[in-house]
Parts: structure tokens; sequence; C-alpha cells
């Protein structure tokens, strides 16, 4: 079946350093979604990516769609303790009833 | 508007034992979804739905049933509950189907010992 990696697993960083995390899936995607989950809390939406080759923007945070749609990136620039948690890609399949499939998650932790 | 609710917060079960995990939506979403989450393995897909009286399985269907009789809700049982369901499980509701986005549930903790 279908799946989607995310890599690192866990990132530690300074706070004001950059953080990037990957994700692969293992089909095409027609789209790719980001979540972000507060520890103790539920996944919350931040972004939603169709187009390949897409990216976008949302103040520190950066979002791209690989070409064959089968790949994503978050990246955030000066991370801040407030960006704590753990962030989610989740790729939508075609054909049939489609299916939403998270990634494993990247563990962001943010040293003050 | 209360979005997505999921009852109860917090479970402990007995090896053997049966329960209900109730979901409730009241944006009129179509689409749900259950994923149970443990650590350094995401959140997986254990049964969807696209709409009432339509269920599909997902990745880790196993142990569990799930029907959907109103648009509103979409309950997940455990059959016979076993210290492998011991997780975090969420309940999610889609804008505009499965390629739209998810709101999701506070989850429910559920231990079985």
């Amino acid at each position: 079946g279908q799946q989607v990696m995310q890599i690192p697993q866990y990132q530690h960083v300074q706070e004001g350093e950059d953080f990037t995390t990957y994700c692969n899936s293992s089909t095409t995607l027609s789209n790719i979604q980001w979540y972000k989950q507060r520890p103790g809390g539920h996944p919350v939406f931040l972004i939603q990516l169709v187009k390949s080759g897409e990216v976008k923007k949302q103040k520190r945070l950066t979002f791209q769609f690989g070409e064959a749609k089968k790949n994503s990136s978050l990246h955030i620039t000066a991370t801040q303790t407030t960006d704590v948690g753990t962030y989610f890609c989740a790729g939508t399949t075609s054909g049939g009833y489609q299916k939403v499939t998270f990634g494993t998650g990247t563990k962001l932790q943010v040293i003050p | 508007n209360a979005g997505v609710t999921q009852t109860p917060k917090f479970q402990v079960l007995k090896t053997g034992q049966s329960m209900t995990l109730q979901c409730a939506q009241d944006m009129n979403h179509e689409y749900m979804s259950w994923y149970r989450q443990d650590p350094g393995m995401g959140l997986r897909l254990i049964h969807y739905s696209v709409g009432a009286g339509i269920t599909d399985q997902g990745e880790v269907p196993n142990g569990y049933n799930v029907s959907r009789s109103t648009t509103e809700d979409f309950p997940l049982r455990l059959l016979s509950a076993a210290p492998s369901q011991t997780s975090v499980y969420f309940c999610a509701s889609y804008f505009r189907g499965a390629l739209g986005r998810a709101f999701f549930g506070q989850g429910t903790r559920l231990t079985v010992v």
C-alpha cells in the first residue's frame, strides 16, 4: 500500500536556526497537506499544495511540492520556541475511494 | 460550532473487553476517518468513510469495526481489546472530501491492560 515517509524523525535546533522536514511518498499524490501538532494536542491544518512544483509561503514557513508530486518539504526560517511540535505531511491518492495517508512526522524541539 | 467531538478523552480497558469510541461532527462533512497515533509511527489510518453507509479499511483495520449510519457520527468499535491497541486515537472529518483539509477531534487516549 501507499507509504509516506518523513525525515528526520526528530530535530533539535537552537532558536534562530533554520529547520527543514522532507516528505516522500511511494506513489503519486493528488495533493499534499501539512499539519502541526503541539505536544498533547491534535493535528492542525497548515496548508495544502496541489500543483506540481508548487511553492507556498506562510510568514517564516515555506512549503514545496515536488515536480513528480511524490515529495514535499517544509522549511522554517529562524525558528522560534512557538514552532515546537510535530509536523506531519498527508497525501491523497487518486482513483477509487481516495485515501489520505499521513507521514511518520518530524518532531521539532527548539532550544532557547 | 463544536467541530469534531470525540468521547471519551481517556479510557482504560482490560484485555478482552469491548468498547466504542464516539466521534461526531457538525460540519456536514461527508468524508471521515479514524487514525491511531503511536510514537515514531505517525498517524495510521484505521478505517474511513466517504459518506453515510459507505466505509472502507485503512492500513491497520484488524481488531476494529466501524459503521456510518448518519453523516454526523462515525463510531469506532474495539471488538476484543488487546494491549497492542494501546494508543491515542483521532477522528477526523474532511472539508470537501479527501482533497480537503482535515478537522481533528481532541483524541482519545486508550490504555489496554
